[in-house]
């Protein structure tokens, strides 16, 4: 089946650094990742979703500035923690999809693990 | 606007019962619905969607979903559970020519022995 893999699974940080979380596509061709937040016991929030090669579209309310995604290519796309600071510690997780086809199977979504981030 | 609610926060069966996690949407169009299953710490691992066809569909690890298009319900139902399921349980949906999925909040399943 379809595997999305996340690095690094587990973060800790100084709060003011920047943290870079990778999402790849193991053995598909992404078109489009998403990125989710999910707080404690809580559902999954859409930050953002990006098509490869082209800018990142962001959710209401979530800072792209702050939130940097590049999807350069069909496997790989990164969130950048820019400045981070306490409140930003949560669990991301990406999803990625097949899109080019829309009646194919690999029209749902498959999601990574997530990574967990602390900021102190 | 799409969206997808999970009335109970949480639900209590005893092993070897059977579960039901309900699950209702609101969507322009015909709905493509999910669910998803969460371990602590984990990423989401998919169960089962329905697309078309089948109103009842049949899923991982035993579990089934039944969709009611008069009642915009998706319920998550397992005829026997077992402890093994207790995790968080996501619905989901996203109507066609759509993206990304919307998640409802969450039902939490306890299942004792």
């Amino acid at each position: 089946g379809a595997v999305v893999s996340q690095h690094p699974s587990w973060v800790i940080c100084k709060s003011g650094t920047s943290v870079k979380i990778e999402c790849r596509s193991l053995d598909f061709q992404a078109t489009t990742m998403f990125w989710y937040r999910q707080f404690p016991k809580q559902s999954l929030m859409l930050m953002a979703t990006s098509n490869e090669g082209s800018k990142a579209t962001y959710e209401q309310g979530v800072e792209k500035d702050k939130f940097l995604i590049n999807h350069a290519s069909l496997t790989l796309s990164t969130l950048t923690v820019t400045s981070a600071h306490p409140e930003d510690s949560s669990f991301y997780i990406c999803s990625a999809r097949d899109g080019r086809n829309v009646d194919s199977i690999y029209n749902e979504q498959f999601f990574g693990p997530g990574t967990r981030l602390t900021v102190l | 606007a799409q969206s997808v609610a999970q009335p109970e926060d949480q639900v209590n069966v005893a092993e070897g019962n059977p579960l039901t996690v309900k699950c209702t949407y609101s969507v322009s169009g015909n709905p493509y619905l999910f669910w998803y299953v969460q371990y602590p710490n984990r990423g989401l691992q998919f169960l089962l969607k329905y697309i078309t066809g089948d109103n009842l569909v049949k899923g991982s690890y035993g579990f089934e979903a039944e969709f009611n298009k008069s009642q915009t319900s998706f319920h998550l139902k397992k005829p026997s559970a077992l402890v093994s399921d207790s995790a968080l349980y996501f619905c989901a949906v996203r109507d066609y020519g759509g993206t990304a999925l919307i998640f409802g909040k969450g039902t939490t399943l306890s299942v004792s022995s």
